[in-house]
């Protein structure tokens, strides 16, 4: 049990380019989450995945915002035209897919700081 | 909506004291869970402890316990004898089904910063 792998830890951009943040859950977990924390709050549900169906996305904070998960295992969350209210640090969690009060395994985030 | 409120933004103690970090929740629903999660200075949230609705039981595990009082709607955790490894920020966290049911993320509160002082 490798836990769950958040690339990279940090990134830094410039308004208006596009990033792609990348998790690996662990291995056998079906249940991927994309959390986003700012300063001072908690952790904000943005979208999850069970395999590789997108089962919620409606909290998705813009259209600039996009996941994928193509094959079920690892996920990618992409925010296109950042802007300077994306800096956060973005958390990706991952569940086992066997009780609806499951436990959340979490990666240690990639800090993003648009400039 | 659900809601979770942590009103201590940020606790000092000294180590070895005792110290209770306050958690109060809102949900419509009466099948609900909560849950306690870690967060140190690495950034990565440990899972602490899940609680559903329907167990009142107060909880022990080593120097953690947990009151979970759904009369008042709170669900507070109590460090005993309180250590420097203990400092992290903490959040209480909720998940129900009238938000929408299947399986929505937690609803978090905004932590409590705890700062165990040697």
């Amino acid at each position: 049990d490798t836990g769950v792998s958040q690339d990279p830890r940090h990134k830094i951009t410039k308004r208006g380019q596009n990033v792609t943040f990348r998790c690996d859950p662990i291995s056998e977990h079906n249940r991927l989450y994309w959390y986003r924390q700012t300063l001072g709050q908690g952790p904000e549900f943005l979208t999850y995945f069970q395999n590789e169906a997108q089962l919620e996305k409606s909290r998705l904070l813009s259209d600039r915002f996009s996941a994928e998960r193509p094959k079920g295992s690892f996920s990618t969350l992409e925010i296109q035209r950042t802007e300077q209210g994306d800096s956060a640090m973005y958390l990706c969690a991952s569940s086992l897919n066997r009780a609806t009060n499951e436990k959340l395994f979490f990666g240690s985030g990639t800090q993003l700081s648009v400039l | 909506a659900q809601k979770v409120t942590q009103a201590q933004t940020e606790i000092s103690v000294v180590e070895k004291e005792d110290v209770t970090l306050d958690c109060v929740y809102e949900t419509r629903d009466t099948t609900y869970y909560l849950f306690w999660y870690k967060q140190p200075p690495s950034g990565e949230l440990v899972f602490l402890i899940r609680r559903n609705s329907f167990d009142e039981q107060n909880e022990i595990s080593g120097r953690y316990s947990w009151n979970f009082q759904k009369s008042t709607s709170s669900f507070n955790f109590t460090i005993t004898a309180s250590q420097v490894v203990d400092s992290a920020v903490y959040f209480c966290a909720l998940r129900d089904f009238a938000s929408g049911g299947g399986a929505d993320g937690l609803t978090f509160g905004k932590g409590t910063h705890l700062i165990i002082q040697p």
